[in-house]
């Protein structure tokens, strides 16, 4: 069974960095299959895509109200997958989930971390 | 590429059939996803490709449309189908999502 479980959301500062993980079992992100993607829902909002790492893990696309401060990223020996967050501001407060990726669409996801941007 | 879904609230009864909608501002063929998202919870892919079920989908769930105007449909309304539905366009970067549509109990 796949699951996915992220961690590290938590209260930060304006300007402030976090980093999201997401640890992946049931498939190898070595495989060169699936891509993951990270998606974002503000309180009582809709769902935002924020960014999604190829399947090869060489080429990321990100939302472009998150271009240039966060980096997706992934490390095949922990099958895990990361979001580096810097550079936060009020309207980044959300959960962020991730999800495998197959042609752009998204299934799986995890439960979702809570990041909380606020002075 | 913006989606527009619609209704925002479709108020029904279980047993009755739900039909809801999603537009996009421009032809995105039919890489056109739908979603479900229960309070509380993570999405859950339904429906991919305009028209084709996520494996576990009830049959009750099928999805229509290609170009512009899709359409998710629920033949009979479950208890357990009361949510938020999400549709979601790959067909270009930045991927989008629409606003969603949430089916409440009437």
């Amino acid at each position: 069974e796949v699951q996915l479980l992220e961690s590290g959301g938590g209260l930060v500062q304006p300007g402030g960095s976090l980093r999201l993980s997401c640890a992946v079992s049931g498939f190898t992100l070595s495989s060169n299959i699936y891509g993951m993607t990270w998606v974002r829902q503000a309180p009582g909002q809709g769902l935002e895509w924020v960014a999604t790492l190829g399947d090869t893990g060489d080429i990321s696309y990100y939302a472009d109200s998150v271009k240039g401060r966060f980096t997706v990223s992934r490390d095949t020996s922990k099958n895990t997958v990361s979001l580096q967050m810097n550079s936060l501001r009020d309207d980044d407060t959300a959960v962020y989930y991730c999800a495998r990726s197959y042609y752009n669409r998204f299934d799986p996801w995890g439960q979702g971390t809570l990041v909380t941007v606020s002075s | 590429i913006v989606l527009t879904q619609s209704p925002v609230t479709l108020s029904l009864s279980p047993g009755e059939r739900a039909t809801l909608s999603c537009r996009a501002s421009e032809t995105i063929s039919t890489f056109l996803a739908w979603y479900q998202q229960k309070p509380g919870q993570a999405p859950r892919l339904l429906v991919y490709d305009a028209s084709n079920r996520a494996p576990g989908i009830p049959a009750r769930f099928s999805g229509s449309g290609s170009g512009t105007d899709f359409t998710l449909t629920i033949s009979s309304l479950e208890p357990e189908d009361f949510a938020v539905y999400h549709c979601q366009q790959r067909n270009r970067w930045p991927l989008t999502f629409g606003g969603g549509t949430r089916v409440e109990l009437k």
